[in-house]
């Protein structure tokens, strides 16, 4: 069965970097585009950043252009975000997820747990 | 950008049926999503293009988008359906989520 599982949040101090990751298990993991997502406390669900199977094509959300790196070892099956000078609006619950698209279509099929970043302001 | 409306929330009695809309321009033109998120838990696929449900989704999960508004209905409403749910399409690169309704079953 699909299994992801992220690892790598905690508590920063705003400027600080933090590296997330998501193990993966269970599928073909290059076969598949993968995504980060986030849920702020009481929020609802933003698409952070997504990676192509390859690895050659990635997508940020605007507030997090030129902080965050997304990045994949497909030998390892997983997943990474590096996130750099980190704000206070950053705070969330971070999601691993596989995309799969169907005619451009994009759809979120299985999601991770969850890790929990927290940037006091 | 494109947007997404949902009601903050919904009302159902025990067994009965509940209906979720989600409203955008032209949203019949796309393929909307449903995401159902219990408390403390990350969100699960219940209904995928429209009106498709993933393996292991129950069949009183249905989704139309027929017209606007999109929408997500739940037959025979269990207290375990209490939750979280949320709309998605894609738009532009990239997703496109509703600000969520909250089911509360009575």
């Amino acid at each position: 069965q699909v299994q992801l599982v992220e690892s790598g949040g905690g508590l920063v101090k705003p400027g600080g970097s933090l590296r997330l990751s998501c193990a993966a298990s269970g599928f073909p993991f290059s076969d598949f585009y993968m995504s980060w997502l986030r849920q702020a406390p009481g929020k609802g669900l933003e698409c952070v950043s997504y990676i192509s199977s390859t690895g050659s094509a990635t997508y940020y959300t605007d507030s997090v252009t030129g902080r965050f790196t997304i990045s994949r070892d497909n030998a390892k099956t997983s997943l990474y975000l590096q996130m750099d000078n980190l704000r206070a609006d950053d705070t969330a619950v971070y999601y691993c997820a596989r995309r799969r698209d169907y005619g451009g279509n994009s759809v979120f099929d299985f999601w991770g747990q969850g890790t929990l970043v927290t940037v006091p302001s | 950008s494109y947007e997404l409306t949902q009601p903050l929330s919904v009302e159902v009695a025990l067994g009965q049926t509940a209906t979720i809309n989600c409203k955008g321009n032209n949203i019949q033109t796309k393929k909307v999503h449903w995401y159902q998120q219990r408390p403390g838990q990350a969100p699960v696929l219940v209904i995928q293009r429209d009106s498709n449900r993933p393996s292991g989704i129950p069949e009183r999960f249905s989704g139309s988008n027929l017209r606007n508004p999109a929408t997500l209905t739940i037959s025979r409403v269990q207290a375990g359906d209490e939750a979280d749910y949320y709309c998605q399409v894609w738009d532009d690169r990239t997703a496109v989520f509703g600000g969520g309704t909250k089911l509360t079953v009575l």
